[in-house]
């Protein structure tokens, strides 16, 4: 079965500082990974995938995430944070059943905090 | 392009009642999923339609269900409400059921049952 663990509840950083969401995997297949932002009382907003190639992903608002094999790791990072950023980011993986079908599993969250 | 569009917002309702959530995909979609938003247990999958067909089901009790209408269009009923159901009512929809092919969600249906 697969999962995901996000072991960070809450991350602090400044703005204009680097930050890092942690995220680390476990599938019995190839991993395809995803990043998922919750803005307060709304849905989850895609930011970006891993399914093969290059380890370093890029995503929507300047957040990229690198995945490591060995380590079955999927951090998400930016390289300068914004006060906007501050939301509930998920991190998720997503195994196929073939005619079955596929179903995404997400880490229990991690609260980013940006603080001006 | 419309997003994900699930209705309603909100709902209360008062525990042994039933409850129908809609949820309509991006034009073009034809997988949706669902999905159970709580804090004490997270995100967890309740079931998959393609083509009108459930693909996939997650660990619920029976009295969750669904159907996907000919036009994607897809329902979720829960039947015999319970306290511990409250909960963000999460859809998904992906263009089809390629494992590489990301889900984009609507803003959910809050249910609070009292």
């Amino acid at each position: 079965a697969q999962s995901v663990a996000q072991p960070e509840d809450q991350v602090n950083v400044a703005e204009g500082n680097p930050l890092t969401v942690k995220c680390t995997y476990s599938v019995s297949g190839n991993p395809y990974l995803f990043w998922y932002v919750q803005y307060p009382n709304r849905g989850l907003q895609f930011l970006l995938k891993y399914i093969t190639g290059d380890n370093l992903v890029k995503g929507s608002y300047g957040f990229e995430a690198e995945f490591n094999k060995s380590q079955t790791s999927f951090h998400l990072k930016k390289p300068s944070a914004l006060v906007s950023d501050s939301a509930l980011y998920f991190c998720a993986v997503r195994e196929w059943y073939g005619n079955a079908g596929n179903m995404l599993t997400f880490g229990g969250g991690t609260r980013l905090m940006v603080k001006p | 392009k419309a997003g994900v569009t699930q209705t309603p917002r909100y709902l209360i309702k008062t525990r042994g009642q039933q409850v129908t959530l809609s949820c309509s995909p991006i034009s073009g979609h034809r997988s949706v999923s669902w999905y159970q938003q709580t804090p004490g247990q997270g995100l967890q999958f309740l079931f998959e339609y393609f083509s009108e067909t459930q693909r996939n089901k997650g660990n619920f009790p029976g009295r969750f269900s669904g159907r996907q209408f000919s036009n994607s269009r897809s329902e979720m009923n829960v039947s015999t409400l319970e306290l511990g159901d409250s909960a963000l009512y999460l859809c998904a929809s992906s263009l089809g059921l390629e494992v590489g092919t990301e889900a984009f969600f609507g803003q959910g249906t809050r249910l609070t049952v009292v």
